[in-house]
């Protein structure tokens, strides 16, 4: 059973670009999350998605935006980059909300994120 | 204060040995907690989840949950140096939201 893929796994971008990160959830797996780890702020919740609604938002500006498809992929975008989102973004799929063990997260390899 | 909170190390425990990692959280109505391991590098996998106060063990693994304190902890019997890596505490705040502590690194001495 394949894992959780993002892509893509290393990116570098300068300040004022934008950038779309990509998540395919386990198979079966309907819910997709995104976080995002840097060392001083650790790992931080950015958002949730469930049926192509997002249903929960961390405390991050409106810069970094995401959707889901039909088909549980998942993007996520943060526009007009600046040096402080350097950072590993990392998704993490688990079955829907309602389900046993909803709680319970699957971490992708992430996409390392340098902004420059 | 923190959400959620565990010493950052290093821990340094010597092969065999027992390591012993704590972890507390603010949130009283936390249902749900869990522990990952992280190797450098590479992104955290789930090593156990706790929903009861008490003890759950798999193998040489025990999570240690005490609600009425607000404290979490995981011991590591038989400590081996494949267990050096960064473990995280996790609280659940809603189906996908977790709230992590900023990781124990951990490194075994052979």
């Amino acid at each position: 059973k394949a894992g959780v893929t993002q892509t893509p796994r290393y990116l570098i971008k300068t300040r004022g670009q934008q950038v779309t990160l990509s998540c395919s959830p386990i198979s079966g797996h309907r819910s997709v999350s995104w976080y995002q780890q840097t060392p001083g702020q650790g790992l931080q919740f950015l958002f949730e998605y469930f049926s192509e609604t997002q249903r929960n938002k961390g405390n991050f500006p409106g810069r970094f935006s995401g959707r889901q498809f039909s088909n549980s992929r998942s993007e996520m975008n943060v526009s007009t980059l600046e040096l402080g989102d350097s950072a590993l973004y990392l998704c993490a799929s688990s079955l829907s909300p309602a389900a046993a063990g909803a709680n319970v997260l699957t971490f992708g390899a992430g996409s390392r994120l340098t902004v420059l | 204060q923190k959400e959620v909170e565990q010493n950052s190390g290093p821990l340094s425990v010597p092969e065999g040995a027992i390591a012993s990692l704590n972890c507390t959280y603010s949130d009283r109505g936390s249902q749900s907690f869990f522990w990952y391991r992280q190797y450098s590098g590479k992104s955290p996998e789930l090593i156990m989840s706790i929903y009861s106060n008490g003890d759950k063990e798999d193998g040489r693994f025990t999570a240690q949950l005490n609600k009425a304190s607000q404290y979490v902890s995981l011991l590591i019997r038989d400590s081996q140096p494949s267990d050096s890596a960064t473990y995280l505490c996790a609280v659940s705040q809603g189906a996908q939201k977790l709230v992590f502590g900023q990781g124990t690194r951990l490194t075994i001495n052979p």
